[in-house]
């Protein structure tokens, strides 16, 4: 079963510091993954996706992800973090396997608070 | 624009009640999947639809049903809700023929089962 660890519950950080939000994937087939933020009180919006091909992946608000394969992570990065990032941030997975395809598994989630 | 909704977006109920969530999303995905979003435990797939008549349990799915009667609507009901119901409820959806898009989120219903 595929399965999504997001190895930091919450990260302070201070504005204009560069911030990076972890998470690791378990599966052994292809996947595709996602990050999801959560804004207070809003529902989840993606933020970037991997599909194929680079292994870097851009997505809205100046946040990117790298893909690596051989450590099975997805880390979310950004160089310099403004106090409106403060939200909740979910690595999510989908895979092509079996009867759940299309299905999307979370981490716990990541509660960013940036700090003047 | 296409959009998903959920109504109520917050409910307060007793125990032992039957409530009903609703989703409804202009999009025509196939997909449709209910989560629960609790403290601690991120969002847990409680039920899923690839399509109409279509059903599935996910992870959390005791005390849950859903039904899909069209496209568009895939309701929750809790056949009689409890305290441990309590949390917030996110519907979503996507389209089933690309595994590679995007699910797309409702803004959630929070229920208080008092």
């Amino acid at each position: 079963a595929q399965s999504v660890t997001q190895l930091d519950s919450q990260v302070p950080v201070f504005e204009e510091a560069p911030v990076e939000l972890r998470c690791n994937y378990s599966s052994s087939v292809s996947v595709y993954l996602f990050w999801y933020v959560q804004y207070p009180n809003q529902g989840l919006q993606l933020l970037l996706k991997y599909l194929s091909g680079s292994t870097l992946v851009k997505g809205i608000n100046g946040f990117e992800a790298e893909f690596n394969k051989s450590q099975t992570s997805f880390h979310l990065r950004k160089p310099s973090v403004h106090i409106s990032d403060t939200a909740e941030y979910f690595c999510a997975v989908r895979t092509n396997y079996g009867g759940s395809q299309g299905n999307l598994i979370f981490g716990k989630g990541t509660k960013l608070s940036v700090k003047p | 624009d296409a959009e998903i909704t959920q109504s109520p977006r917050h409910k307060i109920t007793e125990t032992g009640r039957q409530v009903t969530l609703a989703c409804h999303q202009t999009w025509n995905h196939n997909n449709m999947f209910w989560y629960r979003q609790d403290l601690g435990h991120g969002l847990r797939l409680i039920h899923y639809s690839y399509g109409v008549q279509d059903t599935n349990k996910g992870e959390v799915s005791d005390g849950y049903s859903v039904s899909r009667s069209n496209t568009e609507d895939l309701p929750l009901t809790l056949e009689s809700a409890a305290s441990s119901q309590t949390s917030v409820y996110f519907c979503a959806s996507s389209d089933g023929a690309w595994l590679n898009t995007e699910a797309f989120f409702g803004q959630g219903t929070r229920l208080t089962v008092v």
